[in-house]
């Protein structure tokens, strides 16, 4: 199984500011994804992340609140934009997709 | 109506109980179930999986799919307190890498 380090692990933020979380993974993928665990709701893809291309974004999530970068196949990050009390959540990075997901410890974001 | 549905709990049992955990869903599309394993903190761990109907069984956990019913479920005998944490089922189509998860059931094993 590979090892995801996500840092962050945990931050409180001032709203109206930006976020930049890491993920960081020891083998090289070709995708990497970023989800979203809001408070008694389920784990939601925000995007899929190649390396050397446009991230993908599912329904409701826009690049310019949560712009990702992918600069190469063993790093991403998630920048959380504009944030409100709304964007407080979880925040996970994963690989492997399919039946195989693994999962970040997570980024918990608390804006105040 | 939601793709997966799963009921949020929380669940208490006592050590040495058998749990039944459940999840339900819409998409007749759905291959691939898998539950996952969420402790506090951390990230989820995948569990299990099984590909179309049948059950699975991993020591003390099973997995069953009723794909007619599009109903699942994970069992765990002999429960034991370091099972407690919350429990997320997941699904996927065949060819697709976008999982989608159930809210997970927050189970809580006491000694």
């Amino acid at each position: 199984s590979a090892v995801i380090s996500q840092k962050p692990s945990r931050d409180i933020c001032q709203r109206g500011t930006s976020l930049t979380i890491q993920c960081q993974v020891d083998s090289q993928v070709t995708m990497m994804f970023w989800y979203r665990q809001q408070p008694g709701q389920s784990l939601t893809l925000i995007a899929t992340a190649n390396q050397g291309s446009e991230a993908t974004y599912e329904s409701g999530f826009v690049i310019d609140k949560f712009p990702i970068s992918r600069p190469n196949l063993t790093f991403s990050t998630l920048t959380v934009s504009n944030m409100s009390p709304e964007d407080s959540s979880i925040y996970l990075c994963s690989i492997g997709g399919d039946t195989e997901a693994f999962f970040g410890q997570g980024t918990r974001l608390t804006v105040v | 109506q939601k793709e997966v549905e799963q009921d949020p709990g929380p669940l208490s049992v006592p050590e040495g109980a058998i749990v039944s955990l459940n999840c339900t869903y819409s998409n007749s599309a759905f291959q691939y179930f898998m539950w996952y394993r969420q402790y506090s903190r951390k990230g989820p761990e995948l569990l299990m999986y099984t590909y179309s109907s049948g059950n699975k069984e991993d020591g003390r956990f099973t997995a069953q799919v009723d794909k007619s019913s599009k109903y699942i479920s994970l069992f765990i005998r002999d429960s034991q307190p370091s099972d407690s944490a919350t429990y997320l089922c997941a699904m996927i189509q065949g060819g697709s890498e976008k999982l989608v998860f159930g809210k997970g059931t927050k189970l809580t094993v006491n000694p």
